[in-house]
């Protein structure tokens, strides 16, 4: 299974960008990579997913390295409620369905 | 749309009892995950159900935790009896499989367990 390496921490300023970085040097070619977060006190929140394409949606953009090796995940004007723990994951296929690997997270801390 | 439903949302309960978890999935979800999460750490997976069959159970400590989903709808995780290590947040996931290809995963906002 691919797995994802990421900053135990960062923070931004409230209305700026927010980049967080995710490397899945072992990604295979049919591997999407996928991001949760995860407010406190609550279940994971999906926010975006992609194989290779960048996408974007009303949550975030998901930037994609051409080689596959890495990601940024950009929450473009940060607000105080997007403080929480976001999570980079490589979906693995098996059975028609998947299993979530998740690791640590980043601890993104959105300052006033 | 309602999301994924967990209750109850908190349980304390002492050692060598039983407990029950129960879980509502999105509507026309036929995958449901309970996932387990420990303090400070990600959520892991320790059953995932298609439909009424479960399709991996490998992550789930038999010896003292099941799970059923009769109808293919609702389910249940029980712990019995419960140790003082299986305090964490008990996670509920539900997913849509069409022709071979699953969805994304929507989770509930868990159940946390403590036992004392």
């Amino acid at each position: 299974d691919a797995k994802t390496t990421q900053p135990p921490s960062m923070d931004c300023a409230e209305g700026r960008a927010a980049n967080l970085p995710c490397n899945h040097s072992t990604i295979s070619g049919n591997e999407y990579v996928y991001w949760y977060r995860q407010i406190h006190s609550q279940g994971p929140q999906y926010i975006i997913h992609g194989l290779k394409n960048n996408e974007t949606n009303e949550m975030a953009s998901l930037i994609i390295t051409e080689d596959r090796k890495s990601s940024t995940l950009i929450l473009p004007h940060a607000t105080l409620r997007d403080t929480a723990v976001y999570y980079c994951i490589v979906r693995v296929l098996g059975d028609s369905s998947y299993k979530l690997i998740f690791g640590s997270g980043t601890r993104l801390l959105v300052r006033p | 749309e309602a999301g994924v439903v967990q209750s109850p949302r908190y349980k304390i309960i002492e050692k060598k009892q039983p407990v029950a978890f129960w879980c509502n999935p999105i509507s026309g979800h036929n995958t449901l995950y309970w996932y387990r999460q420990n303090l400070g750490q990600g959520p892991e997976l320790l059953i995932r159900y298609e439909n009424e069959e479960a399709v991996d159970d490998s992550q789930l400590p038999k010896d003292r935790f099941s799970a059923e989903r009769l109808k293919g709808v609702d389910s249940t995780l029980k712990i019995q009896p419960a140790e003082l290590g299986d305090s964490a947040v008990y996670l509920c996931a539900s997913s849509r499989q069409d022709r071979g290809k699953t969805d994304t995963q929507y989770f509930g906002p868990g159940t946390r367990l403590t036992v004392l």
